[in-house]
């Protein structure tokens, strides 16, 4: 079975620091991989995703993420944070048969001034 | 930018009592989905439905849930008689097809009381 592991529940990170967001998956074929955010109480924004092709991903708000399949990852990063990007981040993994979502535990972001 | 609509944002309602919450998934996609998140935990699929029927559904999609699409745009979840533990976030989300990008409404807090 499928299954997503966010190892960070609480990441604090001052703002302008660079910032990664660890994410492991676990999947028996070539996974669909998404990034989102939620700010509270509000939904989930997708912010990134990889089906195939380029292992490095932009997204929206100045993030990126990297596929590394010999590390079953998909870490999402920023440069340079920014007060606003406090929100939960939550990985999931996409399956295709199913078309259904795993996502992780998430990871709750908190910057400071 | 096309985006699911969820109605109600927020509902209270007795133990036992009957709950609809109602969704437009955005106009072209072709497959529907319920989450939900209880507070503090993971986001947790419930069930996918696709060309007028039910694709796929969870464990904990049973015989309380239902699921239909009245008309051509809305997309409903009905809880028969709420239970306590149905208290949670529940998020309609819709994708163009299998495989592709799954887009997330902004999401309506139950709350059973």
């Amino acid at each position: 079975a499928q299954s997503v592991t966010q190892p960070d529940i609480h990441i604090t990170v001052s703002e302008g620091a660079s910032l990664e967001l660890r994410c492991n998956y676990s999947y028996g074929a070539t996974p669909y991989l998404f990034w989102y955010v939620q700010s509270p109480g509000q939904g989930l924004q997708l912010l990134l995703k990889y089906f195939s092709g380029d292992t490095l991903v932009q997204g929206i708000k100045g993030f990126e993420a990297e596929f590394k399949r010999s590390q079953s990852s998909f870490n999402l990063r920023k440069p340079s944070v920014h007060w606003s990007d406090a929100a939960e981040y939550f990985c999931a993994v996409g399956h295709y048969v199913g078309n259904m979502l795993t996502f992780g535990g998430g990871t709750r972001l908190m910057v400071k001034p | 930018e096309p985006e699911v609509t969820q109605t109600p944002s927020h509902q209270v309602t007795q133990m036992g009592q009957e709950v609809i919450l109602r969704c437009v998934p955005i106009s072209n996609h072709l497959y529907f989905y319920w989450y939900r998140q209880i507070l503090g935990q993971k986001v947790e699929f419930l069930v996918s439905f696709y060309n007028n029927e039910i694709s796929e559904k969870s464990e904990i999609f049973d015989d309380q849930f239902s699921v239909e699409r009245p008309d051509g745009s809305n997309f409903t979840l009905k809880i028969r008689s709420t239970k306590l533990e149905d208290s949670a976030m529940y998020f309609c989300a819709s994708s163009e097809d299998r495989g592709n990008t799954i887009y997330f409404g902004e999401g309506s807090w139950l709350t059973v009381v």
